[in-house]
């Protein structure tokens, strides 16, 4: 069956620009994760929706990162004004429901490149 | 909030030796404890999991125990092989949902 899928793979930006990383979770999913994964450390959180609300956005480092789950299935992050220092792997990962006791499946990531 | 730490941060050891990376957690409510491998350039993929209510789990040559008095939890991979090459992440949950990982073992299997 088809896993989790995020488009585009790379995104080369200029600073100041909007970018948008859109994720395709596993079909039947409810929970949905976002990550940020720098060069040689782990995935750090960004944000959880259960469904098609948000429910723990604690991660979302300011008010530049925001992300939309409308219908609970596909998820887009949206970077507004970004900076040079946004440049990472953005991972999207989904479970069956919410809680960490169901498994993340991950996708494969959007790099991110603001130069 | 969840802190979790991994140790070593590299790993190199001879094909066929046994390869051990520990992690310790800091909430005691923390009940999942997932391993990843994150092969170069890949996604992180769960290769076993451990929950509170058991001390050790294997899946062939692969082994998670778990020490909750102690908080901490130790991958063991028996064998190894040039494909074991790889990234491993601890991860433990924080608040129930949002896994937090630790920094990283860079295993490297020389044959």
């Amino acid at each position: 069956g088809a896993g989790v899928s995020q488009t585009p793979s790379n995104k080369v930006t200029e600073k100041g620009k909007y970018v948008e990383l859109r994720c395709d979770p596993i079909s039947g999913h409810t929970a949905l994760y976002w990550y940020r994964q720098s060069l040689g450390q782990g995935p750090e959180f960004l944000i959880y929706f259960q469904g098609t609300g948000a429910a723990d956005d604690s991660g979302l480092p300011n008010d530049r990162f925001f992300a939309v789950r409308p219908e609970g299935s596909v998820s887009t992050l949206k970077i507004q004004r970004t900076e040079r220092g946004d440049s990472a792997v953005y991972l999207c990962a989904s479970s069956l429901g919410g809680g960490a006791v169901n498994e993340q499946f991950f996708g494969p990531g959007t790099r991110l490149t603001v130069l | 909030g969840e802190n979790v730490e991994q140790h070593p941060s590299t790993l190199s050891v001879q094909e066929g030796d046994s390869a051990v990376i520990k992690c310790t957690y800091s909430d005691s409510a923390s009940n999942y404890f997932p391993w990843y491998k994150q092969e170069l350039g890949k996604r992180p993929q769960l290769i076993i999991d451990i929950r509170s209510n058991v001390g050790e789990k294997k899946d062939q040559r692969i082994a998670v125990t778990l020490n909750k008095t102690a908080k901490h939890f130790s991958l063991h991979i028996t064998e190894t092989q040039p494909e074991d090459s790889a990234v491993y992440f601890c991860a433990a949950p924080e608040y129930g949902n949002k896994l937090v990982f630790g920094a990283g073992t860079i295993l490297r299997v020389k044959s």
